[in-house]
């Protein structure tokens, strides 16, 4: 089955700092990437869709300037935290789809999910 | 009204018992379904997708009803294992959406 991995799995940073989270489809090229926050107890919460080559599309309310996105190729998406601060502290995941025959996504495959706590 | 409405429970159940979980979308447009379930601090798993024609995967069913807009999930003969929340996704035009969650907890 199709995997998709997460790096680091956990992080613990300063408030200020900025984190570099990476996300790869192991065993397939993924066309679209997405990432997603969830805080306790909450549902998923889309942040961005990025497309291999193109600029990333935000959620409304999703500072792009705060988490830039990367798609630099189709097998490796990278969302960077800028100026972390604790409120910002949640758990990431990103996943990976592949685009079917007719233009639609097919199943998403989620990576692991990274943990990051701002203190 | 949300793009997808799910029960959020909780749904305490014995073992053993059936039990079902329904969840409404608002885009008629909406092409693709899925049921997902995410255990606590995990990341979703795909349980399976859902056809129009409805199927089956051992104990859980999957239903679609587009004239009413809300697809289904059944399990049947609950085990302890199947504890987790139980997320309704609809993808509309490549945009995935994701339901809230249903929890289920399966008591010995």
């Amino acid at each position: 089955g199709a995997v998709v991995s997460q790096h680091p799995s956990w992080v613990i940073c300063k408030s200020g700092t900025s984190v570099k989270i990476e996300c790869r489809s192991l065993d397939f090229q993924a066309t679209t990437m997405f990432w997603y926050r969830q805080f306790p107890k909450q549902s998923l919460m889309l942040m961005a869709t990025s497309n291999e080559g193109s600029k990333a599309t935000y959620e409304q309310g999703v500072e792009k300037d705060k988490f830039l996105i990367n798609h630099a190729s189709l097998t490796l998406s990278t969302l960077t935290v800028t100026s972390a601060h604790p409120e910002d502290s949640s758990f990431y995941i990103c996943s990976a789809s592949v685009v079917v025959a007719g233009g639609r996504a097919d199943t998403q495959y989620f990576g692991p999910g990274t943990r990051l706590t701002v203190l | 009204r949300k793009e997808v409405e799910q029960d959020p429970g909780p749904f305490n159940v014995p073992e053993g018992a059936t039990v079902a979980f329904n969840c409404t979308y608002s885009n008629s447009a909406s092409q693709s379904f899925f049921w997902y379930r995410q255990d606590c601090r995990k990341e979703p798993k795909l349980l399976m997708s859902v056809y129009s024609s409805g199927n089956e995967d051992g104990r859980f069913t999957a239903q679609l009803n587009r004239a009413s807009q809300y697809i289904s999930l059944l399990i049947r003969d609950s085990k302890l294992s199947d504890s987790a929340t139980y997320l309704c996704v609809v993808n509309v035009n490549n945009d995935m959406r994701f339901g809230a969650g249903t929890r289920l907890t399966v008591k010995p």
